[in-house]
């Protein structure tokens, strides 16, 4: 089966640091994704990790770690508009993810 | 322009009625996914096909059922067997393994 966790809400000022973790216990794992999404619209691709590391892609980071079974997503100098939910998601074989139930981000001004 | 279409975006229904929604994809991709979110949460896959005449269920199939007749096309039909079928779904498509998934931009279906 496949277990992922992530928290549900975090609140940051804008231009700060938020840092939002994932873990996960999977039967597979070719891969980890991070989407981001707004409110009633479609998740949109930010990151995917494949080995051991940092992936660094404008403000967003992403980090894996597969022999600890997490990840997190940094933002950095946070804006308004990056008040969404993040969804971790983790892909088995065949392409299919799993999602866990997505961190919501507010950004206070 | 390449992408994914739902179409309505949002769908009334009464209780004990099926219906169908569209996925249209031309981005020339093989695979093909349907999930469903409930507010608050992630994403559930419903069902999810590799290429044309193929598909297989994902973690919540009951009370769903899908087809696979294109390759740009994957309909989902939510029948009356689905207890609690309000939700907002949505379809995604892809190149194959280790490749992101690209959304459409949703139906929110409400059953009255």
């Amino acid at each position: 089966g496949q277990n992922i966790d992530q928290p549900t809400e975090m609140t940051a000022t804008e231009g700060a640091i938020v840092q939002i973790n994932c873990t996960y216990q999977t039967s597979g794992f070719n891969g980890l994704f991070w989407y981001q999404q707004h409110a009633g619209e479609a998740p949109t691709f930010l990151s995917y990790n494949v080995l051991d590391g940092l992936e660094e892609k404008g403000r967003f980071s992403s980090f894996l770690s597969r022999s600890k079974g997490y990840s997190y997503l940094l933002l950095k100098e946070l804006q308004m508009k990056d008040s969404a939910s993040y969804l971790c998601a983790v892909e088995a074989a065949g392409n299919k993810l799993t999602f866990g139930g997505g961190t919501r981000v507010l950004v206070k001004p | 322009d390449g992408g994914i279409t739902q179409s309505p975006k949002y769908l009334f229904r009464k209780e004990g009625q099926n219906v169908t929604l569209s996925c249209e994809q031309n981005l020339n991709h093989d695979a093909m996914y349907w999930y469903r979110q409930d507010p608050g949460q992630g994403l559930r896959l419903i069902y999810y096909s590799q290429i044309v005449n193929d598909f297989q269920k994902g973690d919540i199939a009951e009370g769903y059922s899908v087809s696979r007749e294109k390759k740009e096309s994957f309909p989902l039909t939510v029948t009356s067997a689905q207890k609690n079928p309000t939700a907002f779904y949505l379809c995604a498509s892809s190149t194959g393994t280790d490749n992101e998934q690209f959304f459409g931009p949703g139906t929110r279906l409400t059953v009255l």
